[in-house]
């Protein structure tokens, strides 16, 4: 149980355009998600807490305006990096749990390149 | 000072070693501890789960939780190269759900 599934899975674009990215919780309900970014050989670092039928909370340093959030359902969070640049390549990685005690899944993450 | 320490690595073992992995915390409000573990371009796979202080194991992992001295630890017995990963801490001080990760040790089994 409390499969995770974020697609796609590796994305291309050029700069200037958007990307959006999935995560869906499976075979559980979440009320919250959290989108995390992570740089090669580095750790994974919270960018946003995605809230079900509320706006983002976004972590200090994080451009709402440039990484959409929207969390329309219980099962699915988006993220959308807006007018992506080189600098935005990462490992995007979201995440949930099947409730606030129990702890975090991951989704198996998103390799974004910008060209 | 980073909320939670972990030493990169790399960590290199023969086959069938007992693996040694810590971190070490500076916020005495984490309650919940946890290790992933994470392959190579694939999202971390939760391993242990603990809250509190004290002991858990499962199969050939056993963590475990210090609060006194702001010390966990994982061990893995009969380690085996399907074990290669980076493994990373992660803690929480409210509920499981906002997690500060250490940075991961990466660790290789060599047959």
């Amino acid at each position: 149980g409390a499969v995770v599934s974020q697609h796609p899975s590796r994305v291309i674009c050029k700069s200037g355009t958007s990307v959006k990215i999935e995560c869906r919780s499976l075979d559980f309900q979440a009320t919250t998600m959290f989108w995390y970014r992570q740089f090669p050989k580095q750790s994974l670092m919270l960018m946003a807490t995605s809230n079900e039928g509320s706006k983002a909370t976004y972590e200090q340093g994080v451009e709402k305006d440039k990484f959409l959030i929207n969390h329309a359902s219980l099962t699915l969070s988006t993220l959308t990096v807006t007018s992506a640049h080189p600098e935005d390549s990462s490992f995007y990685i979201c995440s949930a749990g099947t409730d606030y005690n129990s702890p975090l899944h991951f989704g198996n993450g998103t390799r974004l390149t910008v060209t | 000072q980073k909320e939670v320490e972990q030493d990169p690595g790399p960590l290199s073992v023969p086959e069938g070693a007992i693996v040694s992995l810590n971190c070490t915390y500076s916020n005495s409000a984490f309650q919940y501890f946890m290790w992933y573990r994470q392959y190579s371009r694939k999202g971390p796979e939760l391993l242990m789960y603990t809250y509190s202080s004290g002991n858990k194991e499962d199969g050939r992992f056993t963590a475990q939780v210090d609060k006194s001295s702001k010390y966990i630890s994982l061990f893995i017995r009969d380690s085996q190269p399907s074990d290669s990963a980076t493994y990373l801490c992660a803690m929480s001080k409210q509920g499981a759900q906002k997690l500060v990760f250490g940075q991961g040790t990466r660790l290789t089994i060599n047959p």
